[in-house]
């Protein structure tokens, strides 16, 4: 069973930039699996940030980015703000009518 | 404006059943792709189950044979039929509309299952 792998945790100081990766266990991620990144902060339900690989989602300010860096899905965060300490969590289309989330990042900005 | 609202969680005795519903306003279930993502206490979102506009259902292996999605046209509202329940189906669970580049949004605010004697 294919695993999809995130950063347990990260942190970034106010003002700087990260970039979450979202991998396979076997393979590479490309645009062919669909990556979409989501936030989430506790008690509510996660809030779309990109699809398909580098979209912004309505209303998602353009510091958010999502790409293909290597052989994973990432998102960068550029100019972190506290409000962007979350979990932030992406999916990938596997095929076949199934999907499969990562574990999830968690980010502390401080 | 798109709205999911999700109903039908509780506690449930492991090896019960349970449906959840997600009531759908501002589009139509029965044309697009709906799924159910779910999400254990303290724990990462999990995929579960989707249904596609043409009746397709796909399902995560660790639901499939107990968990069964389907929607009522006529009440444009989404379901998730739980059957043989386990402690590990704890969660919260989430319905989504599912996108034309296969991402979810919106999300529904969620219904908590509690599987436990």
């Amino acid at each position: 069973q294919t695993v999809v792998t995130q950063e347990p945790s990260f942190s970034v100081s106010p003002g700087g930039t990260v970039t979450l990766t979202c991998g396979l266990s076997s393979g590479s991620v490309s645009t062919s699996y669909y990556p979409s990144w989501y936030q989430q902060t506790p008690g509510q339900a996660p809030r779309t940030l990109i699809y398909s690989t580098n979209t912004r989602s309505s209303g998602v300010p353009d510091r958010f980015s999502g790409s293909i860096l290597g052989n994973k899905a990432a998102l960068t965060i550029t100019g972190a703000q506290a409000d962007d300490e979350s979990d932030y969590y992406c999916v990938l289309y596997m095929g076949g009518g199934i999907w499969v989330f990562g574990g999830g990042t968690k980010l502390t900005v401080l | 404006e798109v709205q999911l609202v999700e109903s039908g969680g509780g506690l449930v005795q492991p090896g019960g059943s349970l449906r959840l519903s997600c009531a759908a306003s501002g589009f139509t279930v029965s044309s697009n792709f709906m799924t159910w993502v779910r999400q254990a206490p303290g724990k990462g979102l999990e995929w579960v189950s989707i249904i596609y506009s043409g009746g397709d259902t796909f399902y995560a292996d660790s639901v499939k044979g107990r968990f069964t999605i389907s929607r009522d046209n006529s009440k444009n509202t989404l379901y998730m039929q739980m059957n043989s329940l386990r402690a590990e189906d704890t969660a919260v669970y989430y319905c989504a509309f599912v996108g034309a580049y296969n991402w979810f949004d919106p999300w529904g605010q969620g219904t908590l299952v509690t599987v436990s004697s």
